[in-house]
């Protein structure tokens, strides 16, 4: 399968700083990718879909000036959390659709968010 | 995809085989999927079914019912490492355009010896 990677698998933070996640598709190109956030012991919950060259489409209750999302190529897409709070402490994962008929998508390996 | 319902936890024995159902309702659906996470791990994807009908790849199997709004995993041959959370999602094609997958809670599969 195709694979996806994220940068950083962890980190920590201070209140009130900003922490930037980067996903990227190592051996395809992805015009769409998914940002999702999974709190302990749930599902995951789509934050947005983002698009390579336009702006990203957020969910209902994902406050878009808060998660900032940037896909300026197609192999890279960057979650920005600003102004992070203890609330924010999550699992960030993105995926990518695969370029197959099916249209699986591919996960990367997540980011750990802790706001202390 | 939205009410996506999937059982909390299962436990099952090494070697025996393991049926978890999900039960979903949509309006566009378009293709089910399973994936398989480990704790603290990005999910895997595992199989996908869009037409009526069971698919078969190697000790795992995915069956799908549309009219029924009904899937299933079903793993044979348990092993230890099959110990993980098991999450049905559904895809639905967006009025606008594109297509949307939604996740349901996930069945925590326990295997013991």
């Amino acid at each position: 399968g195709a694979v996806v990677s994220q940068h950083p698998s962890w980190v920590i933070c201070k209140s009130g700083t900003s922490v930037k996640i980067e996903c990227r598709s190592l051996d395809f190109q992805a015009t769409t990718m998914f940002w999702y956030r999974q709190f302990p012991k749930q599902s995951l919950m789509l934050m947005a879909t983002s698009n390579e060259g336009s702006k990203a489409t957020y969910e209902q209750g994902v406050e878009k000036d808060k998660f900032l999302i940037n896909h300026a190529s197609l192999t890279l897409s960057t979650l920005t959390v600003t102004s992070a709070h203890p609330e924010d402490s999550s699992f960030y994962i993105c995926s990518a659709r695969g370029t197959s008929g099916r249209g699986e998508q591919f996960f990367g390996p997540g980011t750990r968010l802790t706001v202390l | 995809g939205q009410n996506i319902d999937q059982p909390t936890e299962m436990t099952a024995t090494e070697g025996a085989i393991v049926q978890i159902n999900c039960t979903y309702q949509t309006s566009g659906f378009n293709g089910l999927f399973w994936y398989q996470q480990h704790a603290g791990e990005a999910p895997t994807f595992l199989s996908y079914n869009v037409l009526d009908g069971l698919e078969e790849k190697g000790r795992f199997s995915s069956f799908l019912s549309r009219s029924k709004g009904y899937s299933y995993l079903l793993l044979k041959e348990l092993q230890m490492k099959d110990s993980a959370s098991y999450l049905c999602a559904v895809r639905d094609k967006l009025t606008g355009g594109g297509n949307k997958l939604t996740f349901g809670t996930g069945t925590q599969l326990k295997v013991e010896l």
